[in-house]
């Protein structure tokens, strides 16, 4: 079935860009998707790019697509201590959502 | 707010206990979801439903048993629950099943002593 694989951790120091990567194998996903779970809450839909995409920016955020080689990233560009969080790519075929396991990043003051 | 919201917030319960979760998505979504979120697992999917029909069931032990009278409302039914099933219970609701965006409501933090 499809498969989403994320690194587990990033840390990164308050100001830098963090880039946090996710690789999918499903060849048919229509849309790919970062979400952002904050402590005890549920998660929340940051981004989107549409697979015939390369990239898109959003203020802070900005998401690279490599579709032949299956691979998205998110950048956020002066990551404050409020971005601490875990990340999760999820890609979008004919089925649900298939979640990666999640990117906890930290940030350190 | 998401528009999905979810009861209780938090709950501890006993392995003899019957309880239930309660979710409700105000979006006007055809699709509602059960995921389990745990430190070993972080987002297992558990069930799915399209329309209020059960369309996806992903081998969860039967003292998990959910429910969807309308398509507004999921609830998951609890009962001789095991420590391990401690987790956070997350409801998401999207437009269709069909790999559309979804939107989570807060979860339920689960402990079962």
């Amino acid at each position: 079935g499809e498969d989403v694989e994320q690194s587990l951790f990033l840390s990164v120091r308050e100001g830098d860009s963090s880039v946090i990567n996710c690789t999918y194998t499903d060849s048919s996903s229509t849309y790919l998707y970062w979400y952002k779970q904050e402590p005890g809450a549920g998660l929340q839909l940051l981004t989107y790019i549409f697979s015939n995409m390369d990239m898109k920016q959003d203020q802070r955020l900005t998401v690279l697509l490599n579709k032949k080689d299956k691979h998205l990233s998110l950048r956020i560009a002066d990551t404050q201590t409020g971005d601490s969080a875990i990340y999760f790519c999820a890609e979008s075929g004919n089925t649900p959502l298939v979640f990666g396991k999640g990117t906890r990043l930290s940030v350190i003051a | 707010e998401t528009g999905v919201t979810q009861t209780p917030r938090h709950l501890v319960m006993g392995m003899t206990n019957k309880k239930s979760l309660k979710c409700e998505q105000h979006l006007g979504h055809n699709a509602m979801y059960w995921y389990k979120q745990s430190a070993k697992k972080p987002l297992e999917l558990m069930f799915v439903y399209s329309l209020e029909e059960r369309v996806e069931n992903n081998s969860v032990p039967s003292r998990f048993s959910p429910e969807c009278p309308n398509s507004s409302h999921l609830f998951l039914h609890l009962h001789t629950l095991q420590p391990e099933d401690s987790a956070l219970y997350l409801c998401a609701s999207s437009q269709e099943t069909g790999g559309t965006e979804q939107f989570f409501g807060p979860g339920t933090r689960l402990t079962v002593l």
